[in-house]
């Protein structure tokens, strides 16, 4: 059974500087990852998705990495903003999709 | 373009009872997934349908079952109401599966008494 964690469960940082969220999966054989942002009593949005295939996505300021032998991806939030705050979560995909608990994101103005 | 839509927005049951929740795609989604999300156990997969077809399920009880309409909306039913099952409910949509971007609607928040 697929075991997803987020390490922190929550971080608080000062506007501006740049965020590293961490995502650890049990099993390595995936199709591929996704991480979305939730805000309180919100649906997810979808921010970058990773297939299996790739290293890294891009968008604006954030940057995603898959390394998937060592069951890993990491979200690179650059310049942090207000805006950012939310729970940030991964999901791995292999054949249904398996969520971490989320790292709740603070960014203080 | 108009987004996943969710109805109910808010729901309260009592035990024993049943719900049924609805879920609208995205125009030209086929593939359309739910979720249950508790403070304690995260969000958990419930099943997707494709094409009027269950393709996957998780691991939920047998009082959890869905189905997906020619349009591609789907509604996902639950019966025998228990305390537990409150949660919010998610459904999210793509074009064919799971392998692509999901994109998903407000949810269902549905309190059991």
């Amino acid at each position: 059974k697929q075991e997803v964690t987020q390490i922190p469960a929550a971080l608080s940082v000062p506007e501006g500087e740049n965020l590293v969220l961490n995502c650890s999966f049990t099993d390595s054989a995936i199709y591929n990852l996704q991480w979305f942002r939730q805000d309180p009593g919100k649906g997810l949005t979808s921010l970058l998705l990773i297939q299996s295939s790739q290293r890294e996505q891009t968008s604006g300021r954030l940057n995603a990495s898959l390394d998937k032998s060592s069951g890993r991806s990491t979200l690179y939030i650059a310049a942090s903003q207000p805006g950012d705050s939310a729970t940030y979560l991964c999901a791995v995909n292999d054949y249904k999709l398996s969520f971490g608990a989320g790292t709740t994101v603070t960014v203080r103005a | 373009k108009a987004g996943v839509t969710q109805t109910p927005r808010y729901l309260i049951k009592t035990r024993g009872q049943q719900v049924t929740l609805s879920c609208s795609p995205i125009s030209g989604h086929r593939s359309v997934s739910w979720y249950q999300q508790t403070p304690g156990q995260g969000l958990q997969f419930l099943f997707e349908y494709f094409s009027e077809t269950q393709r996957n399920k998780g691991n939920f009880p047998g009082r959890f079952s869905g189905r997906q309409f020619s349009n591609s909306r789907s509604e996902m039913n639950v019966s025998t109401l228990e305390l537990g099952d409150s949660a919010l409910y998610l459904c999210a949509s793509s074009l064919e599966g799971s392998n692509e971007k999901l994109f998903f609607g407000s949810g269902t928040q549905l309190s059991v008494l």
